[in-house]
Formats: structure tokens, C-alpha cells, sequence
């Protein structure tokens, strides 16, 4: 069974100040690993998907990693727009295509 | 861009209602998804359908059936609706590209 565990549960930040969250991962064979932002009270909205160990993809403040094991998603200098949920989740491929999720990392970033 | 549209963003219902929950994508996608979201739990997935007519039960299905007569609509049916159904019910469907997420629909069972 597909497992994802992001870390930290919440992370609380200063305007400009980076760092990191983590998305661990346990799948039979990897199809596809996506990050999602979330803003209260909205459906996720699309940010990446990564499909294999070693690759990066970037997106103005944000970019994101993947290894065999776990994937991060870096924030470079952050703005207070950039507080949301974070979700990751991964496709381990078949015949549904069914995502599953990780509980997310709530963001915040304090002007 | 993919559209996918959830017809209600709030609704409250009464213990033992008949719900129903719609959802509309305008790419001709073949892969469409339920997924409810509680505090603590994440998304969990409740159907999803991979065709007209074609189903599948996902992680949570007890209490929920779910429709799809046309490619574009794929509705959630909770047959007689309970407190512990309250929560944020999520739509999805799936393009070559990757998934697109409804707004929700918050749901309240009283």
C-alpha cells in the first residue's frame, strides 16, 4: 500500500526566510509524485508533478526535488502570499491512476 | 486550462437526506475522482470512475455511491447522509498532464 508522510505538520516562517518541506514516500513503482498548494476553504491547486529521482522543477519561489525516497519542496525568500497548505502526493500507476496524499505542511509566512 | 466544476460550494443537510454531489469537466477526460478532506486525515479517496458507466471503490466508500452516465459528469451520491459524512468533498479529474481539483463542496449533516 502507497505511503506518504510530509513533515513538519506546520511550519511558520519569516518574510524572506528559506527553507524546506519534506515529502517521504513508500510506493511499488512510482508513476508520478505531485505538490499541490491549498488555500483555506478551496480544492488544491497544481504546482508539479516529478516522475523520477533526480529531477527538479521550478516554479517563481518555489522548487521541487525528487530522490527514490522522498521529494522536498524549496521556498526561496517567501513571501506572506505564499502561506497555504502544502500537499504531496504520489501515483504508483495501474489501471486508476488514483493519487494518494500526504496530510500536508501548513505554511506561514509573517511579514 | 482543464475546468472542473463542483455545482455547490456549501451545503447542509438533515440526518437520513437523499445528497447528491455533482461534478463537471470539459476536456473529455476519462479518469474522474471523489476525495474528501478531514482535519488530521488528509484526502481520502471515495470512488473514482475510469469510464462511462465504469467504476471503482476507493479507500472510504462505505456510506457513498457515486454515478456516471456521461463522460463529462461524475456525481457522488450519499444514499442516506449522516453526521460523520460532514466534510469537505473534493472532485478531480485526470489529464495527460496531471490532475485538476474542484473548488469543494463543504458539506454539513445536521
Amino acid at each position: 500500500e502507497d505511503q506518504v508522510t510530509q513533515s513538519p505538520e506546520a511550519l511558520r516562517l519569516q518574510e524572506g526566510e528559506s527553507s524546506s518541506l519534506n515529502c517521504s514516500y513508500t510506493v511499488s513503482g512510482l508513476r508520478g509524485l505531485f505538490w499541490y498548494r491549498q488555500d483555506p476553504g478551496k480544492g488544491p491547486e497544481f504546482l508539479f508533478t516529478l516522475y523520477s529521482a533526480g529531477e527538479e522543477k521550478e516554479k517563481e519561489r518555489l522548487k521541487a526535488t525528487l530522490t527514490k525516497k522522498e521529494s522536498f519542496l524549496h521556498i526561496t525568500a517567501p513571501k506572506p502570499e505564499d502561506s497555504a497548505t502544502y500537499l504531496c502526493a504520489v501515483n504508483s500507476g495501474g489501471s486508476n491512476y488514483k493519487l494518494t496524499f500526504g496530510k500536508g505542511t501548513l505554511l506561514t509566512v509573517n511579514p | 486550462d482543464v475546468k472542473v466544476t463542483q455545482s455547490s460550494r456549501y451545503l447542509v443537510k438533515r440526518t437520513g437526506e437523499k445528497v447528491f454531489l455533482e461534478c463537471v469537466q470539459d476536456m473529455d477526460h476519462e479518469n474522474m475522482f471523489w476525495y474528501r478532506q478531514d482535519p488530521g486525515l488528509g484526502l481520502r479517496l471515495i470512488y473514482f470512475s475510469y469510464d462511462v458507466k465504469m467504476k471503482e471503490k476507493g479507500d472510504i466508500p462505505e456510506g457513498y455511491s457515486v454515478s456516471r452516465e456521461k463522460k463529462e459528469r461524475f456525481s457522488l451520491i450519499l444514499e442516506s447522509a449522516s453526521t460523520n459524512q460532514t466534510s469537505m468533498y473534493l472532485c478531480a479529474s485526470r489529464s495527460y498532464y496531471g490532475y485538476t481539483f474542484g473548488s469543494g463542496t463543504r458539506l454539513t449533516v445536521v
